[in-house]
């Protein structure tokens, strides 16, 4: 099965800083990724999501990027604000796997003010 | 706000107790799903319900028991659980089973005696 790796597990940044979290993946057939926020106490929401025929999409101040043949995708936020502190996932899935999701292990990220 | 609600919020059991989760969508969706959040470890899929169909089982123990008995209602039964079920149970729905995003209700914080 997918197996999805999420690095770093904790990210510290200065506001106006930016801040890059990585994710690997295993199965080549995967071709949706998508990327969670949860703050604290909340449930988590897509912030931003990237398909296998794109290799970069962007809204605002959050981009992701994916390279196909390394396997592997990254988040990027621009100008951190405190509001961006919060838990964020990386996940996978192919389509002939219906919209099973497997997630990475998660990054928090601070931003210090 | 998000569509997805989840019941009860906070959840306090034995290990002989029968308990039952619940979630229900307001969004017209036609997949839900179960997902386990433990501490320091991924988001884990449960179950994936499509057109009340479960369409996955993701090697999920017996003592937990879904039910799908229309697309805006899943519930979660609960048996004989274990300490180390405790967690808290995402529930998520989606307009269908193949790629599309998914929309997490708020969770139940569930602690196992």
């Amino acid at each position: 099965g997918e197996n999805v790796e999420q690095h770093p597990s904790t990210l510290s940044v200065q506001e106006g800083d930016s801040a890059v979290i990585k994710c690997t993946y295993s199965d080549s057939a995967s071709n949706y990724f998508p990327w969670y926020k949860q703050e604290l106490g909340k449930r988590p929401q897509l912030i931003i999501d990237i398909r296998s025929n794109v290799g970069e999409k962007k809204d605002q101040r959050i981009a992701v990027t994916l390279n196909k043949t390394a396997k592997h995708f990254s988040l990027h936020i621009t100008e951190t604000q405190p509001e961006d502190s919060a838990v964020y996932f990386c996940a996978a899935s192919r389509r002939a796997a219906g919209n099973k999701l497997t997630f990475g292990g998660g990054t928090r990220v601070l931003v210090k003010p | 706000e998000t569509g997805v609600t989840q019941t009860p919020r906070h959840l306090v059991m034995g290990m002989t107790n029968k308990k039952s989760l619940k979630c229900e969508q307001h969004l017209g969706h036609n997949a839900m799903y179960w997902y386990k959040q433990s501490a320091k470890k991924p988001l884990e899929l449960m179950f994936v319900y499509s057109l009340e169909e479960r369409v996955e089982n993701n090697s999920v123990p017996s003592r937990f028991s879904p039910e799908c008995p229309n697309s805006s209602h899943l519930f979660l039964h609960l048996h004989t659980l274990q300490p180390e079920d405790s967690a808290l149970y995402l529930c998520a729905s989606s307009q269908d089973s193949l790629i599309h995003e998914q929309f997490f209700g708020p969770g139940t914080r569930l602690t196992v005696l």
